[in-house]
Parts: C-alpha cells; structure tokens; sequence
C-alpha cells in the first residue's frame, strides 16, 4: 500500500528565506508524485507533479521538488519565501493502475515579515 | 483556464437529512473523484467513477453514500442520511488521463 509522510506539520520562515517542504513516500512500484497548495478558504491547486524523466519538477510560484528514489523522498522548495506563500501545502501520491491520491496531513507554511 | 466547479460553497444541514453535492467536471475529462477533508485531517479518497460507474470506493463510502453523472455534465454525491461526522469539505476532481487532476474549490459541509 502507498502512504505519504509530511515531516513538519507547521513551517515558519522569514520573508525571503528558503522554503524546504519534506515529503517522503512509500509505494512498491514507481509512484507518481503531486504536490497542492491551498490558500485559506479555497480548493486544492496543482503546485508541481513528477511522473517520469526529469527528477527535478519545476512548479508555478517558483516552486520545485526533487523526486528522489533511494530517499523515497519528493522535497518541495523555493529558493525565498514571499508573503503570498502562506497556505497549507500537500503532498500526494499516486501509484501503479490504482487511480486515487494518497495524501500526506499537509504542512501549513507561514512566512513572517 | 478550464475549472472544475462545485456548489454549493457552503451547506448547513440538520443531522439524518440528505444532501447532494453538485460538481460540474471539465468536459473533456473522463475519470471523476470525490475527496473528503475532515478539519484538520489529511484529505481522504473517497470514490472514483468512470465510464459512467464506480471504479473505487473507500471504506468511507458506505451505504449512505452514492454518485451520480445524471446528465453528462454534472457529477453529484448525495448523503442519504448526514451523521455529525460528516461534516467536512468535499472535493470533486477530474481528470483526463493518469495524473492531470484538476480540484473544484470545494464545498463545505456542515452537520448539525
């Protein structure tokens, strides 16, 4: 069975400081891997997805993650924080013919002034 | 930008009533879910549909769940019987192949 693992349920940075978003997955055949962000009060948005070739993804808002086979790791980062980037963020997987997103309990990101 | 849209935003509903989400997918997808986020819980899978029947379903969705796509459009998920602890926000997505899943901005339920 897939699962997800966010480390860090709450993440605080400094205005302009790098973002590091850890997700680690396990699944038993190569998995693809999704990373959402949602601002309060709104949906779901698709921040960035890995699903084969390159292993570093590029997202929207300057994000990116690393897909990492030998860690089981898909760490999502940015290299300076912007206010606009508070929101709760979510990693998921989805793996072999099964359809569904496994998600991790997310990871709310505030960034102070 | 194609959006996936669900109404309502908000429902309020008294304990052992029914309600009927509504979703409506981008058109040109083929495969549909509904997710489910209790307050402060992970987002949970709750049922896939496809070519016009389930294709999965969760544990979570029992009997007093179902889904429908009455009419090409619109992708409905009906609570027969609402119990306190369903209230939660509920997604809908489509997709329309293995991985470009797109979420509605969800509607929130609240059991009272």
């Amino acid at each position: 069975a897939q699962s997800v693992t966010q480390l860090g349920s709450h993440v605080s940075v400094s205005e302009g400081a790098l973002v590091l978003l850890r997700c680690n997955y396990s699944s038993s055949v190569p998995p693809y891997l999704f990373w959402y962000v949602q601002y309060p009060n709104q949906g779901l948005q698709l921040l960035l997805k890995y699903t084969t070739g390159a292993t570093l993804v590029k997202g929207i808002n300057g994000f990116e993650a690393e897909f990492k086979k030998s860690e089981t790791s898909f760490h999502l980062t940015k290299p300076s924080a912007h206010m606009s980037d508070a929101a709760e963020y979510f990693c998921a997987v989805k793996a072999g013919n099964n359809r569904k997103l496994i998600w991790g309990l997310g990871t709310s990101l505030a960034v102070n002034p | 930008e194609p959006e996936v849209t669900q109404t309502p935003s908000h429902q309020v509903t008294q304990m052992g009533q029914e309600v009927i989400l509504r979703c409506v997918p981008i058109s040109n997808h083929l495969y549909f879910y509904w997710y489910r986020q209790i307050l402060g819980q992970k987002v949970e899978f709750l049922v896939s549909f496809y070519n016009n029947e389930i294709s999965e379903k969760s544990e979570i969705f029992d009997d007093q769940f179902s889904v429908e796509r009455p009419d090409g459009s619109n992708f409905t998920l009906k609570i027969r019987s609402t119990k306190l602890e369903d209230s939660a926000m509920y997604f809908c997505a489509s997709c329309r192949d293995d991985y470009g899943y797109t979420f509605g901005s969800g509607t929130r339920l609240t059991v009272v």
